[in-house]
């Protein structure tokens, strides 16, 4: 196991709600990137935290937005939901921001209804 | 057009077969190139980078032709726990992500 986790492990929210999703990354790792896995797809890129500080954001809008915490863990927020939200979502770790080395969670499966 | 392309897949295929996995990426600045293996709901983990000169790991051997633009992933002697969804992945410079395809599914059928 690579020692990233994430919570909740699945999600069931209606549209319109907001929805907070945690990662702890690996020890001593400080950077945490954040991707979204919808079915049938591969990971796209949300965006990356680094030191507490956003880093690098993928085309996504601004009612995705994240945080990172001293103790480098991890939140994704996301507000006005709309169904095409549904997917997994997961976050990776890595020792330094521009380490290819990332290390996955285990994902948080989100369905919109 | 996405920035790296798979083959759509799905591949079926019976023990012991020989298996390729073709993949494309369309930014020539790409520096690191992956491939990752991702089970059925679960997280991608990584199968093995991927090296100009060409890299094998047992079973598993990867090519890179920069020219092309072109990645491959052959898997000899296949395994029925090598049935998974493979994921080819670029990596640029900085602070950049990596940039994941689409992935092909593989199931080898006994």
């Amino acid at each position: 196991e690579t020692g990233v986790t994430q919570s909740p492990t699945h999600l069931i929210k209606t549209r319109g709600q907001q929805v907070t999703l945690r990662c702890s990354s690996q020890s001593g790792h400080n950077t945490v990137s954040w991707y979204q896995q919808a079915l049938g797809q591969g990971p796209q890129f949300i965006f990356q935290y680094y030191r507490e500080e956003e880093n690098g954001r993928g085309n996504f809008p601004p009612r995705f937005s994240g945080l990172q915490f001293p103790n480098y863990s991890s939140e994704l927020n996301v507000n006005a939901l709309e169904l095409d939200d549904s997917a997994l979502y997961l976050c990776a770790s890595s020792l330094v921001s521009n380490s290819y080395e990332q290390y996955f969670g285990p994902g948080t499966r989100l369905t919109v209804t | 057009r996405k920035e790296v392309e798979q083959d759509p897949g799905p591949f079926n295929v019976p023990e012991g077969a020989t298996v390729a996995f073709n993949c494309t990426y369309s930014n020539s600045a790409s520096q690191s190139f992956f491939w990752y293996r991702q089970d059925c709901r679960k997280e991608p983990k990584l199968l093995m980078s991927v090296y100009s000169s060409g890299n094998e790991d047992g079973r598993f051997t990867a090519q890179l032709n920069r020219a092309s633009q072109y990645i491959s992933l052959l898997i000899r002697d296949s395994k029925l726990s090598d049935s998974a969804t493979y994921l080819c992945v670029v990596g640029h410079s900085g602070n950049t992500p990596l940039v994941f395809g689409k992935g092909t599914r593989l199931s080898v059928i006994a």
